[in-house]
C-alpha cells in the first residue's frame, strides 16, 4: 500500500539552511505536498509539487524531487526560530489534488538561535 | 485564498456523550471534505471521505456508527462522534477541496477532543 517516510527531528541553527527529506512509494502521486504544523494548530500548506516537476522554488523554500528514487525534499533557506514546528509530507492519491492524501510522520524542526 | 473553518476549537465531554464537529468552506464550494484524526506526536490518519449529498467513505478499521459524517450542503460537512469514550481523545482535522484539478487541500485548524 502508499507508504510516506520521513525523518523524526530535525535542529539546526538559526541563519543555516534545513533540508528535511521524505520517500514515498507510490509512483501514481501526481501532487506531493509540505505542510507546517505549528502545536496545538491545524495545518499550513507551505507548497506543493506536480509529479513531472523536479524543482520549485518559492522565496525561502526549495522543493526537490527524484520521481525515480521516490524522494522529496524540502530545503529552507536562512532558518528562523519562527520555523520550529513540525513538517509533513503527503503525497495525493488519485487524479487530482482533491483526492486523499497520505502523510509522512512528520518531521521536527527545531530551531537554535 | 481558500478558508476552512473548524468549530469548535477543543471541547472536553464526559464518556458516553456525543460530540458534533463543524467543517465549513468559507470561501468556496467544497464537493468533498476529508477528516483526519491526528494522535499526540503522530500523523494525520484519513478516516473518510465526505462527498456532497451522498454518503462518506470510511477507511478501513474506521467505525461509521461511531463517527458519523454529514455533507448536507457544499459548504459544510460535520463528524459527529457518538458514544464518546476516552479513547477517543484526539486531533481532529478537516479538510476540502473544490475538486478541481488544480485546487489544493485546504485545512481546518483541528479539533482538540477530550473525553473524560
Amino acid at each position: 500500500g502508499e507508504d510516506v517516510e520521513q525523518s523524526l527531528f530535525l535542529s539546526v541553527r538559526e541563519g543555516d539552511s534545513s533540508v528535511i527529506n521524505c520517500t514515498y512509494t507510490d509512483s501514481s502521486s501526481t501532487y506531493l505536498y509540505w505542510y507546517k504544523q505549528e502545536p496545538g494548530a491545524g495545518l499550513q500548506l507551505l507548497t506543493y509539487i506536480f509529479s513531472n516537476m523536479d524543482m520549485k522554488q518559492d522565496q525561502r523554500l526549495t522543493v526537490l524531487l527524484n520521481k525515480k528514487d521516490k524522494h522529496l525534499s524540502l530545503r529552507i533557506a536562512d532558518t528562523q526560530t519562527g520555523d520550529s514546528a513540525i513538517y509533513f509530507c503527503a503525497e495525493s492519491i488519485g487524479y487530482n489534488q482533491g483526492g486523499k492524501l497520505i502523510f509522512g510522520q512528520g518531521t521536527e524542526l527545531s530551531v537554535k538561535p | 485564498g481558500a478558508v476552512v473553518s473548524q468549530h469548535p476549537s477543543w471541547v472536553i465531554c464526559k464518556s458516553g456523550t456525543s460530540v458534533k464537529i463543524e467543517c465549513r468552506s468559507l470561501d468556496f464550494q467544497a464537493t468533498t471534505m476529508f477528516w483526519y484524526r491526528q494522535f499526540p506526536k503522530q500523523s494525520l490518519m484519513l478516516m473518510a471521505t465526505s462527498n456532497e449529498g451522498s454518503k462518506a467513505t470510511y477507511e478501513q478499521g474506521v467505525e461509521k456508527d461511531k463517527f458519523l459524517i454529514n455533507h448536507a450542503s457544499l459548504t459544510l460537512s460535520t463528524l459527529t462522534v457518538t458514544s464518546a469514550h476516552p479513547e477517543d481523545s484526539s486531533f481532529y482535522i478537516c479538510s476540502a477541496s473544490t475538486g478541481l484539478d488544480n485546487s489544493p487541500l485546504h485545512f481546518g485548524n483541528g479539533t482538540r477532543l477530550t473525553v473524560t
